[in-house]
């Protein structure tokens, strides 16, 4: 099964604009971490959501959490040239697994 | 404080060769992962060290993938031999012993192509 699934796979917005990308899960989370990838550098923790949090800002990050509807949001606001990457949920595996699960990814590209 | 780092980053070998990659991960970091991204699918799991042991290597795909570290500091990982497939993006990551799971500090990866 796949964990951790984003949508949408591609998502392009004018700079200033905010993004909204999804993620759902198929199983149970203790929490739910969002990472970022610039092209060709390694994955770059954003933020962290236990599953007893329904929301949490960072900056210009906004990260809602539904255990209901296993799903995820990542809102980025007033969206920046350098926020152009792809964006990546992840979960843990299972209680106690300190693997992580990651989606395929959204692809964001903000144009100038 | 120094991040993980990965050598080399980008890596391209023959079929049938062998290749090492190697991580080192940030200072006092006990945990050490390895994960993978081939073309167009996730980025999925190998393994997991906890100082020099493997703590769960349930995603190494098969013996042609073995990963070393001794001494607990810095893990090598070798593809031996190497076939089209191994070719992807392959990431190294460490957290400390006790951190949330999830918190883990992704290195740059290094690009294994396999022609």
């Amino acid at each position: 099964s796949q964990q951790g699934e984003e949508d949408p796979q591609a998502l392009s917005i004018q700079e200033g604009e905010n993004a909204t990308m999804n993620c759902s899960y198929k199983t149970s989370i203790n929490n739910l971490q969002w990472y970022r990838q610039n092209s060709g550098r390694g994955l770059v923790h954003l933020i962290l959501i236990r599953s007893n949090e329904r929301e949490k800002h960072s900056g210009r990050l906004r990260v809602t959490l539904d255990t209901s509807k296993k799903s995820s949001s990542l809102l980025i606001t007033a969206s920046r040239a350098a926020d152009t990457a792809s964006y990546f949920c992840a979960t843990p595996s299972g209680a106690g697994s300190y693997q992580l699960t990651f989606g395929k990814g959204t692809k964001l590209s903000v144009i100038p | 404080e120094a991040g993980v780092t990965q050598f080399p980053s980008h890596s391209v070998i023959e079929k049938g060769q062998t290749v090492t990659l190697r991580c080192d991960p940030i200072s006092g970091h006990d945990n050490l992962y390895w994960y993978r991204r081939v073309m167009g699918k996730e980025i999925k799991f190998l393994l997991h060290f906890v100082k020099e042991s493997k703590q769960d290597e349930s995603g190494m795909p098969n013996n042609r993938f073995l990963a070393e570290r001794t001494g607990g500091t810095y893990s090598t990982l070798k593809v031996q031999p190497a076939e089209l497939e191994d070719s992807g993006v392959y990431f190294c990551a460490s957290s400390q012993v006790g951190a949330q799971v999830g918190e883990q500090y992704f290195g740059p990866g290094t690009r294994l192509t396999v022609t």
